[in-house]
C-alpha cells in the first residue's frame, strides 16, 4: 500500500513569509507525529496528533508553529513569519494505534529554505 | 530528560566485516528504543523496534539488543555489504507518559567494496 507522503518535497521562501506543509499518512493510522530535522542536529520531535487531537505540542518552538489534523488523517504543519532558523527537513511519520507502541513510518520530508 | 547519544558519528568498514553501533540513554525508564536507517535526501525506515520488556531483536543480518540497566543498545550488522550504507539511528521513548521518541544524531555508516 502507499506509504507516508508529504508536499511539497521542497519549498524556498523569503523571510517573513507563511508556509504550509502537507502530510498524508497512511491509511488507518490513528497517531500522526512532525519532526524537524536540521543540518547537524539530530530530529527534533515537534507535535503528536492521535486521532484529530494534538496530546503533545511540546515541541513546537513557538508560536509562530501550528498544526492541525482534518478527519483523522491529512495533517497541515503552518510556520508563519518564517526566519531563517525555521530552515531544515520537515518530517512526518504515522503509525497504526497508540503512538510509541507501534512503529513509526516515515515520509520522505519537505525542505523548507527561508532566504 | 531522555537524552540519546550514538557512537562513534561516523564508522568506515570494508564490506564483509561484522560491525557494532552503539546507542546510549540516560532516562531507563522506556517503553521501547527503535533503530532506524536513513538513506540520503530520503525519510527515515524503521529496522527494529525492542520493548523494553524485551532483550534483543533480530531481522535477517541485523540483531538489536537493549540492556535498560546501563542505558545502552548496540545495533550489530553482520556481514556488511555496500548497500548497507546510510546513517542509523536510535531513538528512545522519553518517559513520563509522554508519547515522542528522542532521537540521537546518528551514525553515518560507509561500507566500502
Amino acid at each position: 500500500g502507499a506509504g507516508v507522503s508529504q508536499s511539497p518535497s521542497n519549498k524556498v521562501t523569503e523571510k517573513g513569509k507563511d508556509v504550509e506543509l502537507r502530510c498524508d499518512p497512511i491509511s488507518g493510522h490513528t497517531a500522526l507525529y512532525w519532526y524537524r530535522q536540521s543540518l547537524g542536529q539530530g530530529l527534533e520531535f515537534l507535535i503528536y496528533f492521535q486521532g484529530n487531537s494534538a496530546p503533545d505540542k511540546s515541541g513546537l518552538p513557538s508560536d509562530r508553529f501550528s498544526a492541525e489534523r482534518t478527519g483523522g488523517s491529512v495533517s497541515t504543519l503552518t510556520i508563519q513569519r518564517t526566519q531563517q532558523e525555521d530552515s531544515a527537513v520537515y518530517l512526518c511519520a504515522s503509525s497504526l494505534a497508540q503512538g510509541i507502541r507501534d512503529t513509526q513510518y516515515f515520509g520522505p520530508g519537505t525542505r523548507l529554505t527561508v532566504l | 530528560k531522555q537524552e540519546v547519544t550514538q557512537i562513534p558519528a561516523a564508522l568506515s568498514v570494508p564490506e564483509g566485516e561484522n560491525l557494532v553501533l552503539n546507542c546510549s540513554f540516560t532516562d531507563s525508564a522506556i517503553y521501547n528504543l527503535q533503530w532506524f536507517r536513513q538513506d540520503p535526501g530520503k525519510g527515515l525506515t524503521s529496522l527494529l523496534l525492542i520493548q523494553s520488556s524485551q532483550r534483543e531483536q533480530t531481522s535477517g543480518r541485523l540483531n538489536a539488543s537493549l540492556d535498560k540497566s546501563s542505558g545502552r543498545s548496540t545495533l550489530y550488522i553482520a556481514a556488511s555489504q555496500p548497500g548497507d550504507s546510510a546513517t542509523y539511528l536510535c531513538a528512545a521513548t522519553s518517559g513520563g507518559g509522554s508519547e515522542k521518541l528522542v532521537f540521537g544524531k546518528g551514525t553515518k555508516l560507509t561500507v566500502n567494496p
